[in-house]
C-alpha cells in the first residue's frame, strides 16, 4: 500500500516555465489537496478536490490550477513559475468520517524557481 | 475567524523533559482539533487528535489538553527522547468533512 505518492520529489525551474507536480493516491479517498510549505508559515492549502470532476480554492490558489479526472490523480499545474513559488509542495488525500478527517500526507516535493 | 495560532515557533527541551505546545482558534465551530508530527524530509503524519467534548486525551507518551471555554489547546510529551525532535502542527476544522486549517508549527529539539 503505497499511500500518496508525488513527484518528482526535487525540481528546479526558470522563472517563466510551466511545470506539472503529480500526485496519486490508491486509498480510494474522495479528498485529494496539495499545500505549500513555506519557514513560519506552516501549511497553507492550495487547491482541494471533495471527488472527481470537483476542485475548489484553497488560501493561496494564484499561480496554480489543478484538475480531478479520476479518483486517485490530482496533478497540481504551475502556469508561469515565479521566484515567490520556491517552496516544498505536499498532496494530500483524506476520507472524512463522523470521528474526524484524518489527512494523509505524500513525502513532499522540493522546488526552487531561479 | 478561519486561523489556528500556535505557540512557540521552536522549543529546545533535554531528555527527559516536558515539552508544551499551545494553541488557540477564534471559530466556535471547529470541532475536530488533530495533530501532526513531520520529521526532516518528510510529509507530516496524524499524531493524536480530539474532540471538543473530552477536556484531555492520551496515547503513549503524548496528551492532548483541550479548554473549550478559553478556546485553547496544548500538546504535552511525557519523558521527551531525541527520536520526538521534529515540527509539530496543530490543526482545527468545522465539521468532518471540512478543510483542515494548520497553525504555524514548532520546532521540536530533544537534546541528549
Amino acid at each position: 500500500n503505497a499511500g500518496v505518492t508525488q513527484t518528482p520529489k526535487f525540481q528546479v525551474l526558470k522563472t517563466g516555465q510551466s511545470m506539472t507536480l503529480q500526485c496519486a493516491q490508491d486509498m480510494n479517498h474522495e479528498y485529494m489537496s496539495w499545500y505549500r510549505q513555506d519557514p513560519g508559515m506552516g501549511l497553507r492549502l492550495i487547491h482541494y478536490s471533495v471527488g472527481a470532476g470537483i476542485t475548489d480554492q484553497g488560501e493561496v490558489p494564484n499561480g496554480y490550477n489543478v484538475s480531478r479526472s479520476t479518483t486517485e490523480d490530482f496533478p497540481l499545474r504551475l502556469l508561469s513559475a515565479a521566484p515567490s513559488q520556491t517552496s516544498v509542495y505536499f498532496c494530500a488525500s483524506s476520507r472524512p468520517s463522523l470521528s474526524g478527517n484524518t489527512i494523509y500526507f505524500g513525502e513532499g516535493s522540493w522546488l526552487t524557481v531561479v | 475567524q478561519q486561523q489556528v495560532k500556535q505557540s512557540p515557533q521552536s522549543l529546545i527541551v533535554q531528555k527527559g523533559g516536558i515539552p508544551i505546545i499551545n494553541c488557540a482558534y477564534e471559530n466556535t465551530a471547529f470541532d475536530y482539533f488533530p495533530w501532526y508530527q513531520q520529521f526532516p524530509g518528510k510529509g507530516p503524519a496524524l499524531l493524536i487528535a480530539i474532540r471538543p467534548d473530552v477536556s484531555e486525551k492520551k496515547e503513549g507518551r503524548f496528551t492532548i489538553s483541550f479548554n473549550k471555554s478559553a478556546k485553547q489547546f496544548s500538546l504535552h510529551i511525557m519523558d521527551s527522547q531525541p527520536g520526538d525532535s521534529a515540527t509539530y502542527f496543530c490543526a482545527a476544522s468545522a465539521a468532518s468533512y471540512d478543510k483542515v486549517i494548520f497553525g504555524p508549527g514548532t520546532s521540536l529539539s530533544v537534546i541528549p
